[in-house]
């Protein structure tokens, strides 16, 4: 069965203050690893796709990385409006539907 | 552009009455995904629609659920007989096509069932 673990359940970081989430997964031939932001009362916002270990990608202080058995989202110097939960999820072959983590709730304080 | 929308945003009901929740996808979006996320819980998948296609119905946690498309438009989301575990809130999503790579979610109808 298809399974997304993410660590750690919660975070709570300094302004400045560098740190990673980790998304561990078992999926059945991987078609695409996704994260997501999502804000308290909204819905999940896109952020990155991968789909093959060694592959990276990043965007503004995000810097999303994936092996063959998990990803990693890297936050550099986060701000106070990084503060969010963040989400991953994968699709695997032969089903079209995500299987989502549980989710990691960042708190950047000033 | 405009992206997902979803309504009503609340729902309060009482337990055994029926609800109806509705999505509009993306323009162009052929599919369409609805998803249901219980507090502190992760997203979980209910149905999936993909143009004419018969609908991936492997989700649906029971015979109270049901969920219709027409074509590549609004879809709506039917719960018969509310319980209180049904209380959540319902994600929709749409994708430019079954292949398409990111999903794009709605903002969610928060469901409350008394």
């Amino acid at each position: 069965e298809d399974q997304v673990t993410q660590s750690p359940e919660a975070l709570r970081l300094q302004e400045g203050e560098s740190s990673s989430l980790n998304c561990s997964y078992t999926v059945s031939g991987l078609r695409g690893l996704f994260w997501y932001r999502q804000d308290p009362g909204k819905g999940p916002e896109f952020l990155f796709t991968l789909y093959s270990a060694g592959e990276e990608k990043e965007k503004e202080r995000l810097k999303a990385t994936l092996t063959k058995k998990e990803s990693f989202l890297h936050i550099t110097a986060p701000k106070p409006e990084d503060s969010a939960t963040y989400l991953c999820a994968v699709r695997g072959t032969g089903f079209q539907k995500l299987v989502f983590g549980t989710g990691t709730r960042l708190l950047v304080s000033p | 552009g405009a992206g997902v929308s979803q309504s009503p945003s609340n729902k309060v009901t009482e337990k055994g009455k029926d609800v109806e929740l509705r999505c509009d996808p993306i323009s162009g979006h052929t599919a369409l995904y609805w998803y249901r996320q219980r507090l502190g819980q992760g997203l979980e998948f209910l149905i999936y629609f993909q143009g004419n296609s018969a609908p991936d119905k492997s989700g649906l946690p029971s015979d109270r659920f049901s969920a219709e498309r027409t074509g590549e438009s609004v879809s709506t989301l039917t719960i018969q007989r509310t319980q209180q575990e049904d209380s959540a809130v319902y994600l929709c999503a749409s994708s430019l096509s079954a292949l398409g790579k990111e999903q794009f979610f709605g903002p969610g109808t928060r469901l409350t069932v008394l």
